[in-house]
């Protein structure tokens, strides 16, 4: 069974620049998360997508946006991209069957 | 607003003793919680959950106690070991699936 796995582990981009980052969920998961995790704090919950579409989303802007694929993959992107947005890049995949989600090892971005 | 808090920042234990870490939670909507262990430079491992219709759940070393009433939940780990150094997060769930964390705690055990 492949677990969730993310690319790139590292990202260095320049402000204003506009990035993407992706994942490709754990076997048999059709529920997919993205999170922020930002130095010294919990992850915090960017959207989620299910069936290819968003269905949840936590309190980020719109430059933050995403895609799920039918194959289950996603994608993270992010627009105009500031110094803030530096963090590591959690995704995260279930099945509606279970609560517990399971991570990927994470991006981590640096915006200079 | 923090609507899960984990106070202690750092807890250390020695070896072949409980650590007992704490979470508090605001939002009587959760309906799942769970509770993450997390290496540097890995993502969040997932270590054992809790319907909110329960008060317990045991999984070997780890068992998660929830007092519903005073909106805390505690992780217990018997008997610890130095493996278990890691940061824990304590994450609520709604229906949706969407997760709340706390801000972890660092868990150091001792020889």
């Amino acid at each position: 069974e492949t677990g969730v796995t993310q690319s790139p582990t590292h990202l260095i981009k320049t402000r204003g620049q506009q990035v993407t980052l992706r994942c490709s969920s754990q076997s048999g998961h059709n529920t997919v998360s993205w999170y922020q995790q930002a130095l010294g704090q919990g992850p915090q919950f960017i959207f989620q997508y299910y069936r290819e579409e968003e269905n949840g989303r936590g309190n980020f802007p719109p430059r933050f946006s995403g895609l799920q694929f039918p194959n289950y993959s996603s994608e993270l992107n992010v627009n105009a991209l500031e110094l803030d947005d530096s963090a590591l890049y959690l995704c995260a995949s279930r099945s509606t069957l279970n609560t517990e989600a399971f991570f990927g090892q994470g991006t981590r971005l640096t915006v200079v | 607003d923090q609507q899960v808090k984990q106070n202690s920042p750092s807890l250390s234990v020695q070896e072949g003793r409980i650590s007992i870490l704490n979470c508090d939670y605001t939002n009587s909507m959760f309906d799942y919680f769970l509770w993450y262990k997390k290496y540097p430079a890995e993502g969040p491992t997932f270590l054992i959950s809790i319907s909110s219709i329960k008060d317990k759940n045991e999984d070997g070393r780890f068992t998660v106690f929830l007092n519903k009433s005073a909106k805390h939940l505690s992780l217990h780990i018997v008997p610890s070991q130095p493996g278990d150094s890691a940061v824990y997060f304590c994450a609520a769930s709604l229906p949706s699936g969407q997760l709340t964390f706390g801000s972890g705690t660092q868990l150091t055990v001792l020889p």
